[in-house]
């Protein structure tokens, strides 16, 4: 998998916008960006991805640069549910995904 | 019930002991997954399945084995249990229709086993 980076934690005021970079300096053409989430002791639960474009849904926002090297993912109004360890990741193969520690999301009160 | 399960939920077993963990998903994906995750620690993945009868090595697979008689079911045996399985275990499902297309894995509830 290309290696991304993540900040290891950060907080977020209840209502605001959290914003998460990812790096992923060495990613190639054809490979996603995905973006998993792990609420404490559930399993991790899809987010989003993208390739190039900019994409939203009903959860997020991805924001990816136009050298695809780093992207953002978006919640636009946090709320309490949203504490979890969040995760970038870009498989070489779609279907093994590498987990790295990612990023510890706490959104306060 | 719908989407994917996992059993036992907890398990407590002792050093040298065969241990088999369950994974059940009911949307007919091809793919099928098992992954570990350490106390404090992401996921790794331990094997994987493209198919009945097709299973794969992952990152750690050393003491574990698999198998894949039926779509819907993918065990996963601790064949001699060690105190350094003691982990959380996740089983993951995907449709995967194909290499440039949305692949989402949808994971079970876990599994927390400890080796005393």
């Amino acid at each position: 998998d290309a290696k991304t980076t993540q900040p290891t934690s950060m907080d977020c005021a209840e209502g605001r916008a959290a914003n998460l970079p990812c790096n992923h300096s060495t990613i190639s053409g054809n490979e996603y960006v995905y973006w998993y989430r792990q609420i404490h002791s559930q399993g991790p639960q899809y987010i989003i991805h993208g390739l190039k474009n900019n994409e939203t849904n009903e959860m997020a926002s991805l924001i990816i640069t136009e050298d695809r090297k780093s992207s953002t993912l978006i919640l636009p109004h946090a709320t309490l549910r949203d504490t979890a360890v969040y995760y970038c990741i870009v498989p070489t193969n779609d279907y093994k995904l590498s987990f790295g520690a990612g990023t510890t999301v706490t959104v306060r009160a | 019930d719908a989407g994917i399960t996992q059993s036992p939920r907890y398990k407590i077993t002792e050093t040298g002991r065969q241990v088999t963990l369950m994974c059940h998903q009911t949307w007919s994906h091809s793919y099928m997954f098992w992954y570990r995750q350490d106390l404090g620690h992401g996921l790794r993945l331990i094997y994987y399945s493209a198919a009945a009868d097709i299973t794969d090595k992952g990152e750690v697979p050393d003491g574990y084995v698999v198998s894949r008689s039926k779509t819907e079911n993918f065990p996963l045996t601790l064949e001699s249990a060690t105190r350094s399985q003691t982990s959380v275990y996740f089983c993951a499902s995907s449709a995967l229709y194909s290499k440039s297309s949305y692949n989402e894995q949808f994971f079970g509830p876990g599994t927390r086993l400890t080796v005393l």
